[in-house]
C-alpha cells in the first residue's frame, strides 16, 4: 500500500506550458517536503510544509499544503527544460518522526 | 553540493565479492540514513542512525551491513549480493531525528551493478 501517492507519475509538455503534480494521502502529515532529482544525482530538498493551507513559492514553482494537511501540490508556470527532473514528495507522520514517507515520483520532461 | 558526499559514484561487483559504500556529511547533522532507490520503487529507507546508534533496520537482509563510526560518516559493507540488489543507493543526513520537521538532505548516491 503507497501512503503518498504522485499523479501523474510521467508527465511530457512543451517549453512555455504549466503544469501541476498531486501527492495525495488518506494520512495526515506533520510536514511535508518535495525533492526535485536529476538523473545521476540524489534529491535535493526544494521546499518544506508545515502548516495547513500554506502556500509557498520558489520562482515559478508554487507548493501548497492542503488544509487537512494530507495533501499537496506543486504548480509549476511557464515550464523551462531545467525543471526536467523526477519530483519526489515526501511527508513526516510526526514530528520528531525517523522516517519520511516517499511517493513514488512524478517523472517531469520539458521538450525545448 | 549539497554538503553531502558518497564514493564510489559507480560500483560494479561480482555475487562473491566484498565492497563498502562510504558517505561523509559535512552539514554538522546528527541523524544519516541509507536508502536504496530502484526503477521501480520509490525511495526504500534501509537505515537510521542517530547519534551514532542504529535507531531503525527497515528489515533489509544481512548481507547488507551499515556502520557508523561518529555523526559524520556512514558506511554499508556489501557482501554475497545478489543481482537484485543493483540500485542506486543513497545516503542522507538531518538534523536529528527528533528534531525539526525531517528535511534530510541527500548525498549523489552510489550506482552499484551486481554482476
Amino acid at each position: 500500500t503507497q501512503l503518498l501517492e504522485q499523479s501523474p507519475q510521467f508527465l511530457s509538455i512543451q517549453e512555455g506550458e504549466n503544469l501541476t503534480v498531486y501527492c495525495n494521502s488518506s494520512s495526515v502529515f506533520s510536514s511535508l517536503q518535495w525533492y526535485r532529482q536529476e538523473p545521476g544525482e540524489g534529491p535535493v530538498l526544494l521546499v518544506t510544509v508545515v502548516t495547513g493551507g500554506e502556500v509557498k513559492k520558489l520562482k515559478r514553482l508554487t507548493f501548497q499544503f492542503g488544509d487537512a494537511r494530507k495533501d499537496s501540490s506543486l504548480h509549476i508556470t511557464a515550464a523551462q527544460p531545467g525543471d526536467t527532473g523526477l519530483y519526489l514528495c515526501a511527508g513526516a507522520l510526526s514530528q520528531g518522526a525517523q522516517k519520511l514517507v516517499f511517493g513514488q515520483g512524478t517523472r517531469l520532461t520539458i521538450n525545448p | 553540493e549539497t554538503g553531502v558526499t558518497q564514493t564510489p559514484r559507480h560500483l560494479v561487483m561480482g555475487m562473491t565479492n566484498k565492497k563498502s559504500l562510504k558517505c561523509e556529511q559535512h552539514l554538522g547533522h546528527n541523524a544519516m540514513y541509507w536508502y536504496k532507490q530502484s526503477a521501480k520503487k520509490p525511495l526504500e529507507l534501509m537505515f537510521v542512525y542517530n547519534f551514532k546508534e542504529q535507531t531503525e533496520n527497515n528489515s533489509v537482509p544481512s548481507r547488507f551491513s551499515p556502520e557508523c563510526p561518529n555523526s559524520s560518516h556512514l558506511f554499508l559493507h556489501l557482501h554475497t549480493l545478489q543481482p537484485e540488489d543493483s540500485a542506486l543507493y543513497l545516503c542522507a543526513s538531518s538534523q536529528d531525528v527528533v528534531a525539526g520537521y525531517g528535511e534530510q538532505f541527500f548525498g549523489p548516491g552510489t550506482r552499484l551493478t551486481v554482476l
